[in-house]
């Protein structure tokens, strides 16, 4: 069975500060990976995704993630944080095309201090 | 272009009331899937159609839940006899490919 955990439940930064999210995944074959975020209010949006190849993907906002199959891993990352990143963060991970029903973990939530 | 809507985006009702939930795919979208969050908790998967295929309703918490897609367009989710622990945020989402979701702004439910 699949599952994710990201293991901090709150992550508190300051403006300009670098950010880690972790997220460890559990998967029998190779895996399709997802960070989404949600702000409050509001359904999720795709930051990005790995399917395969180069194992460090650019999303938008000015976020990556970088894919370890040795660690089970896809860490979220971003070099600068902004006040307008404070949000829920959410990993997935599913399979291939056709029937797929992606796992969630429970979510993130950053804080980011002025 | 148009992103995934639900109507409606709060709802109020009374313990044993059923309630109907919709939501709008975009447009060409084959995949369609219903989700729970409940406070500060992830995502429950519900429901889950594509295409023609039977739906996946491995995750309806119980036989009070219900979904339908007509069309394979418009879904509408069913919950009926409502029960306070229903109260929760429900999100829909649809997909090209069954991979990367497009999520609606999601309808609050809150069961009085």
């Amino acid at each position: 069975a699949q599952s994710v955990t990201q293991p901090d439940i709150h992550i508190t930064v300051s403006e300009g500060a670098s950010l880690e999210l972790r997220c460890n995944y559990s998967y029998g074959a190779t895996p399709y990976l997802f960070w989404y975020v949600q702000s409050p209010g509001q359904g999720l949006q795709l930051l990005l995704k790995y399917f395969s190849g180069d194992t460090l993907v650019q999303g938008i906002k000015g976020f990556e993630a970088e894919f370890k199959r040795s660690q089970s891993s896809f860490n979220l990352r971003k070099p600068s944080v902004h006040w307008s990143d404070a949000a829920e963060y959410f990993c997935a991970v599913g399979g291939a095309g056709g029937s797929y029903i992606p796992t969630f973990g429970r979510g993130t939530s950053l804080i980011v201090h002025p | 272009g148009a992103g995934v809507s639900q109507s409606p985006s709060n709802k109020v009702t009374e313990k044993g009331k059923d309630v109907e939930l919709r939501c709008d795919p975009i447009s060409g979208h084959t995949a369609l899937y219903w989700y729970r969050q409940s406070l500060g908790q992830g995502l429950e998967f519900l429901i889950y159609f594509q295409g023609n295929s039977a739906p996946d309703k491995s995750g309806l918490p119980s036989d009070r839940f219900s979904a339908e897609r007509t069309g394979g367009s418009v879904s509408t989710l069913t919950i009926q006899r409502t029960q306070q622990e229903d109260s929760a945020v429900y999100l829909c989402a649809s997909s090209p490919d069954s991979n990367e979701q497009f999520f609606g702004p999601g309808t609050r439910l809150t069961v009085l």
